[in-house]
């Protein structure tokens, strides 16, 4: 398979637990894109990386969550103390900049959280 | 900042019949991407179609075609011919520079019927 994966595809947790994601990105895509989306809306911008440089971060990640992508290959996406508001779809997408980055991003199947 | 609207949450078509999709942005950049993303249920987004906003031609990709209206700040998604795996989330995106973010509409839910 040499899609974008994601792992876990499905987590349940308690609040005030912490929680980490992983992304696999397609191998020849050097930008790593993390998004939310809550039910019914549209993904929302988290970060993004440039091989492993942590090049934006959108207001919404707040200081409870970070985003590391070291080697510039896999990333994770912690969630600490986590909160009922994080529950969410977790998107993780790739693309190669430049050059065909204009194609768009390609994403992987989501992390569902659930924060009971 | 760029913002993103699709106006109508929920659509449906007959099979085989045409259907249009809306979608409007705000932007003060002059060059852009624009992009019609599809997610089905309980799956994964993929890309539907593309369009470079420095391009006058609209994008066609087999069924799937759009209407770009630069001045307007409109770029509508036709699909002919649905077919009923084309019931899905559709999503338009617009991206500022290439390999930058995605800004994403709200979606519409589009349900076509046997």
């Amino acid at each position: 398979d040499t899609g974008v994966s994601q792992n876990p595809r499905h987590k349940i947790t308690k609040r005030g637990q912490n929680v980490t994601f992983r992304c696999d990105p397609i191998s020849e895509h050097n930008r790593l894109y993390w998004y939310r989306q809550t039910l019914g809306q549209g993904p929302e911008f988290l970060t993004y990386f440039q091989n492993e440089a942590q090049l934006e971060k959108s207001r919404l990640l707040s200081d409870r969550f970070s985003a590391e992508r070291p080697k510039g290959s896999f990333s994770t996406l912690e969630i600490q103390r986590t909160e009922q508001g994080d529950s969410a779809m977790y998107l993780c997408a790739s693309s190669f900049s430049p050059g065909l980055a204009v194609h768009g991003q390609f994403f992987g199947p989501g992390t569902r959280l659930t924060v009971l | 900042a760029q913002t993103v609207t699709q106006s109508q949450p929920e659509m449906s078509v007959q099979e085989a019949e045409t259907v249009t999709l809306s979608c409007t942005y705000d932007t003060s950049e002059s060059n852009y991407y624009l992009f019609w993303y599809k997610q089905p249920p309980s799956r994964q987004m993929i890309l539907v179609i593309r369009q470079e906003a420095y391009k006058q031609q609209n994008a066609t990709e087999n069924r799937f075609s759009v209407n770009f209206q630069k001045a307007a700040k409109s770029f509508s998604l036709k699909i002919s011919d649905s077919q009923l795996g084309d019931t899905a989330m559709y999503f338009c995106a617009f991206m500022k520079d290439a390999g930058n973010m995605l800004t994403f509409g709200g979606g519409t839910r589009l349900m076509v019927k046997p």
